[in-house]
């Protein structure tokens, strides 16, 4: 039982270029996040997914894309990488609002 | 949005001191508080889901109290360890799947 896994765990790229960022979860959960943490800020959601089908956009939305592939995965898309998007990106699952959610182990990314 | 502030920013005890934070959030169309324990290079791991006014929540030394109507709860932990040390997040929903996140109490604790 792995619980969330991300990967990559690391990446560098150059502004302008793209990547998915994937994340999975073997819980049966319903629900997936993906997160941003910056220094000194709390942890911002940037797109979220209530079930299979379904996503919507959370406090920082904007310059990323999301795709619920499945009920497992819940994948993160940057189009064009910029220095500002260089943060931690966490996935988490849920199984709904009123649950704890588990969080997966971060990919760190680098924008220069 | 609404803000989620948490205070203090960090905190430095010795081992077997007691101490509190604070979390303090809107309490309109309160529906959940969450408390997370982030320990450095790992991920963060769920203590409590908090839903009711009044809800008091235990797990070993840590509890948490929770008061909707004014907007607040504090996290307690009893007899702090150096193995308590990490950064203690609280996180708000107000009804649908927006959490929103404090920046955290960083504690510390020195053997």
């Amino acid at each position: 039982n792995a619980g969330v896994t991300q990967t990559p765990k690391f990446q560098v790229l150059k502004t302008g270029q793209s990547m998915t960022l994937q994340c999975a979860q073997d819980m049966n959960h319903n629900s997936m996040y993906w997160y941003r943490q910056d220094p000194g800020m709390g942890l911002r959601l940037i797109y979220y997914s209530a079930s299979e089908g379904t996503t919507d956009k959370g406090e920082v939305p904007n310059g990323y894309n999301v795709s619920r592939l499945n009920k497992r995965e819940f994948s993160l898309r940057l189009e064009s990488a910029a220095p500002s998007q260089t943060s931690v990106y966490f996935c988490a699952s849920s199984q709904g609002t009123l649950y704890e959610q588990y969080f997966g182990p971060g990919t760190r990314l680098t924008v220069t | 949005i609404l803000n989620v502030e948490q205070s203090p920013q960090s905190l430095h005890v010795q081992e077997g001191d007691s101490t509190n934070f604070t979390c303090s959030f809107p309490s309109s169309n309160f529906y959940a508080l969450h408390w997370y324990r982030w320990e450095t290079a790992k991920s963060p791991e769920a203590l409590f889901v908090m839903t009711l006014n009044g809800d008091e929540k235990k797990k070993g030394r840590i509890s948490a109290t929770l008061n909707t109507k004014e907007g607040y709860s504090y996290l307690y932990i009893k007899g702090s360890q150096p193995e308590d040390s990490a950064t203690y997040l609280c996180a708000s929903n107000t009804g649908g799947f927006k959490t929103i996140f404090g920046a955290g109490t960083r504690l510390f604790v020195k053997a």
